[in-house]
């Protein structure tokens, strides 16, 4: 079964370092995803991008963050200059659609910690 | 506007006996609804969803979950827990694909 792939699976970063988090999604799924999970607390969207454009973006995702699909297959998350309180678990996700009935797939996601 | 209440921050059981999990929502109109599992220190993985069509709606693991319009509810149950089931879980509503606080369920031998 075709899977969401997400490299690395931990990244170390200093406090002030821009981190880029990187997605394949499933390769016929038209919209992506970011969510953020700190550690302990619940899974928060972060941002959903479709036909190049973010579609949607939370109170989370500040100036310090951007998205990208440099080609046919990778998605990115970067952020530019990494605070402590970025530190999390990072899951992209794909869907076929936009419709209701078309759930999520998640990928194993990227254990950030910033020191 | 739709959100998701999960009602238990954590469900603790003992193996053998039965599972539910607490969800409410919140829609203006018909919802899709789904729920993810996340085992430790692993991925999220659908475990079933509804989608207007049966209101009774089976997914992996032996889980299920009914949709009562009546009560805005969408709460899953499993008959027996098993000690593979200690887990995250977590309710979505809707296109906005907005996650629910989280239930932790225990499961004791």
């Amino acid at each position: 079964e075709p899977e969401v792939t997400q490299t690395p699976s931990h990244q170390v970063t200093q406090m002030g370092q821009e981190v880029i988090l990187r997605c394949v999604p499933i390769s016929n799924h038209l919209y992506f995803y970011w969510y953020r999970q700190i550690l302990g607390q619940k899974v928060e969207f972060l941002v959903s991008f479709y036909n190049n454009e973010i579609s949607e973006k939370s109170e989370i995702f500040d100036d310090q963050f951007s998205v990208e699909r440099p080609d046919g297959s990778n998605f990115t998350l970067k952020i530019r200059s990494t605070k402590l309180e970025d530190s999390a678990m990072y899951f992209c996700a794909s869907r076929v659609r936009r419709q209701s009935n078309s759930p999520l797939h998640f990928g194993n996601g990227t254990r950030l910690t910033v020191t | 506007a739709q959100s998701v209440t999960q009602l238990d921050s954590h469900v603790s059981v003992s193996e053998g006996t039965p599972v539910l999990l607490r969800c409410n929502y919140s829609s203006s109109y018909s919802p899709s609804l789904f729920w993810y599992v996340q085992h430790p220190n692993k991925g999220l993985q659908l475990l079933l969803k509804y989608t207007s069509a049966a209101t009774l709606v089976k997914g992996i693991n032996g889980f299920e979950a009914e949709f009562k319009k009546s009560e805005t509810s969408f709460h899953l149950t499993k008959p027996s827990a098993h000690m593979s089931d200690a887990a995250e879980y977590f309710c979505v509503v809707n296109n906005d694909m907005r996650f629910g606080a989280g239930t932790r369920l225990t499961v004791k031998p």
